[in-house]
Order: structure tokens, then sequence, then C-alpha cells
């Protein structure tokens, strides 16, 4: 399974972008990188995902560098209800399903 | 709406004495996975199902079993909690190997 590398913890101030960094460097052709986050004391929320070209959604955007090993998760406009660990991964398969192997995230604190 | 439950909560056991989990889903996908996840760690993938066929992660404690009746429901059971047991539960569902949702999580107090 890829491994991937974050930061421990980031602050950003409400209002700004906050831009989360991930290295993957042994990721492989077919894997995907998958961001999800969690609220103290929630289940995970998923945020986005993307195998090579740069993808949005309602939430951030994702942007993956060309070599794909590595990629950004931004927050365009974070918000207070925006604090919680930042989880990125690189999905794997296991029998007909997909692996998620949690990394240690970035906990990331939006001040007022 | 379309989601994933778990009930309880909260959940209060003895050390030695079984306990189940449940989790139910309503996205009708046909895998359910349970992960555990202890204060202050990132979650680990306990097991586990695609439709019918049951997949043991190869360190999951032999203590730690599930159960999936059909495939709105699937069930952890803890055969003799430990102390150390005691942590979050999360279910989670996918299609196949699309994105992988979550229920808000069981917390598991072992006495």
């Amino acid at each position: 399974d890829a491994k991937t590398t974050q930061p421990t913890s980031m602050d950003c101030a409400e209002g700004r972008a906050a831009n989360l960094p991930c290295n993957h460097s042994t990721i492989s052709g077919n894997e995907y990188v998958y961001w999800y986050r969690q609220i103290h004391s929630q289940g995970p929320q998923y945020i986005i995902h993307g195998l090579k070209n740069n993808e949005t959604n309602e939430m951030a955007s994702l942007i993956i560098t060309e070599d794909r090993k590595s990629s950004t998760l931004i927050l365009p406009h974070a918000t207070l209800r925006d604090t919680a660990v930042y989880y990125c991964i690189v999905s794997g398969r296991i029998q007909g399903a997909q692996k998620l192997v949690f990394g240690q995230g970035t906990r990331l604190t939006i001040n007022p | 709406d379309a989601m994933v439950i778990q009930n309880p909560r909260y959940q209060v056991t003895q050390f030695g004495k079984p306990v189940t989990l449940s989790c139910s889903q309503t996205l009708n996908h046909n895998v359910m996975y349970w992960y555990q996840q202890k204060s202050s760690q990132a979650p680990k993938l306990l097991f586990h199902y695609y439709d019918k066929d049951f997949n043991n992660e190869a360190d999951t404690p032999d203590n730690f079993q599930s159960r999936r009746p059909n495939t709105s429901f699937c069930f952890l059971d803890i055969r003799s909690p430990g102390l150390g047991d005691a942590a979050m539960y999360l279910c989670a569902t996918s299609r196949d190997r699309k994105t992988q949702y979550f229920g808000p999580g069981t917390r598991l107090l072992v006495l």
C-alpha cells in the first residue's frame, strides 16, 4: 500500500484559503488519492478524490502534480467548521473492495 | 437522506462480557467495512464484507467477528472485550471499489 506524508498540524485564518499538502511518492498508476476529514468524535467525512487530473467539488479542490507524487487539498474559504483532522489516503485494492490505510493526518485549525 | 447509521452511539460493557455493535445503511452498497479507532490514533480496518463474502485483515484479533444477515445490516461482535478494545468503531460502505462513506461511529467503553 502506498504511504502518504502530511504535516502534523497547520493553522489558517478564517476566510482565507487553506492549502494542505500531501506526498505520496510510491503511488502506482491505478491508485486514487482520497481526502477525508474527521471532526472531533465524528466519523470520517469524504471530501474529494482524484486519479491524475485536478478535481473540484462544492467542498474543495484537489491539485495533483503531473508525476502524481504529491497533491494539495484546497479549501477556498475556510470557516471555523473546517477545523478537523484531514487525511490524505492512497486507496488500495482488496477483495472486491477498496482499502483505505489512514495515516496520522494533518490537524487543521481555523482561527477567527 | 441515504446514510450509514450506527447504534448505539455510546456503548458501555464489562470486561469479558460479549458485546455487539450494529450498522445499517440505506445506500444499497454491496461492501461494508468495520474500522477500529483508538484514542488519538487513525482508523484501522478490521474486516469487510464484499456482498456475503467475509474478508478479515491479517492482524485483526480472533476476538472480533462480524455478521451480515442482509445487504443493509452488518454487526460487529466482540466475544470477550478487554480494556484494550475500548475505542471508536466505525462502519463504512461502498459500491465495489468506489468511495467509502462512514457512519458516525460507536464509542465503546470497557469497564
